[in-house]
């Protein structure tokens, strides 16, 4: 009965090579989130999507590509994988009204070699 | 400025001692503030939300101050098992934008 699901937990993959992790939610919320945390642990915001519609999209290279099939999912696939990618990546889901906090996931953990 | 600045700490204080976190925002379009917890190599949870009157759950205690721009959070009676990382949280914006702070280091000593 886990509330945010991602998948893989853990990744490690090669320079130049393509990847996805998924993130499902139950918790019948409308927006999803994508976070890239750091080696210096700062949790930075990627992508929101609000009903399979993107509203957010910060400074990402565009080889970060997300894709909301429905409102419950939100997967997000990485080309060309560079050694900076190396992070952890959080999906997050919540309700939009005021006071509502986001749940997350438990992270997938991506190491380039 | 950050839009959302926390001390990073860390904060090392004994068992049982009572410990105050600060964090600030710069937008002062911002609608509703939490107090999250992390662990290490976990994902951040919500310890609370942070509401206008102040509120308090058991050993933690967070205000609101809107015309300062900052929320606080108050730990009594501090636990070995509070040791973590407290993010300071800021929503604002159309679609609620979501600001995380970089945290503040806790670690209870025996």
């Amino acid at each position: 009965d886990t509330a945010v699901s991602q998948t893989p937990k853990y990744l490690v993959t090669q320079m130049g090579n393509d990847k996805s992790i998924k993130c499902e939610q139950n918790l019948g919320h409308d927006t999803m989130y994508w976070y890239k945390q750091d080696s210096k642990k700062f949790l930075k915001i990627m992508f929101s999507y609000n009903n399979k519609e993107l509203i957010i999209n910060e400074t990402v290279p565009n080889r970060f590509s997300p894709k909301s099939p429905d409102k419950a999912h939100l997967n997000l696939h990485i080309n060309s994988l560079e050694l900076g990618d190396s992070a952890v990546y959080f999906c997050a889901s919540s309700q939009e009204q005021e006071y509502e906090p986001q749940h997350f996931g438990d992270g997938t953990r991506l190491s380039i070699l | 400025r950050k839009e959302v600045e926390q001390d990073p700490g860390p904060f090392n204080v004994p068992e049982g001692a009572t410990v105050a976190f600060n964090c600030t925002y710069s937008n002062s379009a911002s609608q509703s503030f939490f107090w999250y917890r992390q662990d290490c190599r976990k994902e951040p949870k919500l310890l609370m939300s942070v509401y206008s009157s102040g509120n308090e759950d058991g050993r933690f205690t967070a205000q609101l101050n809107r015309a300062s721009q900052y929320i606080s959070l108050l730990i009594r009676d501090s636990k070995l098992s509070d040791s973590a990382t407290y993010l300071c949280v800021v929503k604002a914006g159309g679609y609620q934008k979501v600001t995380f702070g970089t945290g503040t280091k806790l670690q209870v000593i025996p």
